[in-house]
């Protein structure tokens, strides 16, 4: 089985600062890895993905995740948060390189940036 | 490119009626949909997922006679909520993977389902 833990359920930070979110999975297998924003009433928007190579990957509206195989992490960040990132996120993993397979979601982490 | 739309984006129904919900990918052909609910401040939920041409196949707990699914195409996939109840009210989303990009799921806006 796999399963994915976001452990903020709320993150906030302060327009212009860095910012964090936190994944860790579970999985057998080797994972992809996938973030997602969602804004109130909206479906999901992909930010970015790790399928394989290099361990930093880079994504929409300057974000960027760094996957850790050792610490099962897939963390997403940004250098300069803006009050416009104020939404909510999902880290989500899959096992195998076929969108037919099951995506399973994090719980979700609400990330409030204030001005 | 990769536009997944739903309709309709919000509805409201009686308790006891049934109300369909599409899921279209606009620009490409959709080999698997998926169907997925939502509580307010929670993670989506896999209700089904749905190959072009194939029965759907229904996480567990999901009632398959109560939610319907018919991928009849490439491009279309419905979710048909039947006898609905309060407790059916919910965001219901939907995804879509392409044919050639098989580690991406692309995912509707949404549809807000109300039941009075």
């Amino acid at each position: 089985a796999q399963s994915v833990a976001q452990p903020e359920d709320q993150v906030n930070v302060a327009e212009g600062n860095p910012l964090t979110v936190k994944c860790t999975y579970s999985v057998s297998g080797n994972p992809y890895l996938f973030w997602y924003v969602q804004y109130p009433n909206r479906g999901l928007q992909f930010l970015l993905k790790y399928i394989t190579g290099d361990n930093l990957v880079k994504g929409s509206y300057g974000f960027e995740a760094e996957f850790n195989k050792s610490q099962t992490s897939f963390h997403l960040k940004k250098p300069s948060a803006l009050v416009s990132d104020s939404a909510l996120y999902f880290c989500a993993v899959r096992v195998g390189n076929n969108a037919g397979n099951m995506l399973t979601f994090g719980g979700g982490t609400r990330l409030m940036v204030k001005p | 490119g990769a536009v997944v739309s739903q309709h309709p984006s919000r509805v409201i129904c009686k308790s006891g009626t049934s109300v369909k919900i599409e899921c279209r990918s606009l620009d490409f052909q959709a080999t698997t949909m998926f169907w997925y609910r939502q509580f307010p401040k929670q993670s989506l939920m896999l209700m089904a997922t749905s190959n072009e041409g194939s029965k759907a196949t229904y996480e567990q707990g999901v009632e398959k006679d109560k939610f319907l699914i018919n991928h009849a195409s490439l491009t279309l996939s419905t979710l048909t909520v039947t006898s609905a109840h309060p407790e059916d009210s919910s965001f219901y989303i939907c995804s879509a993977s392409r044919q050639g990009r098989s580690y991406e799921q692309y995912f509707g806006p949404g549809t807000r389902l109300t039941v009075t």
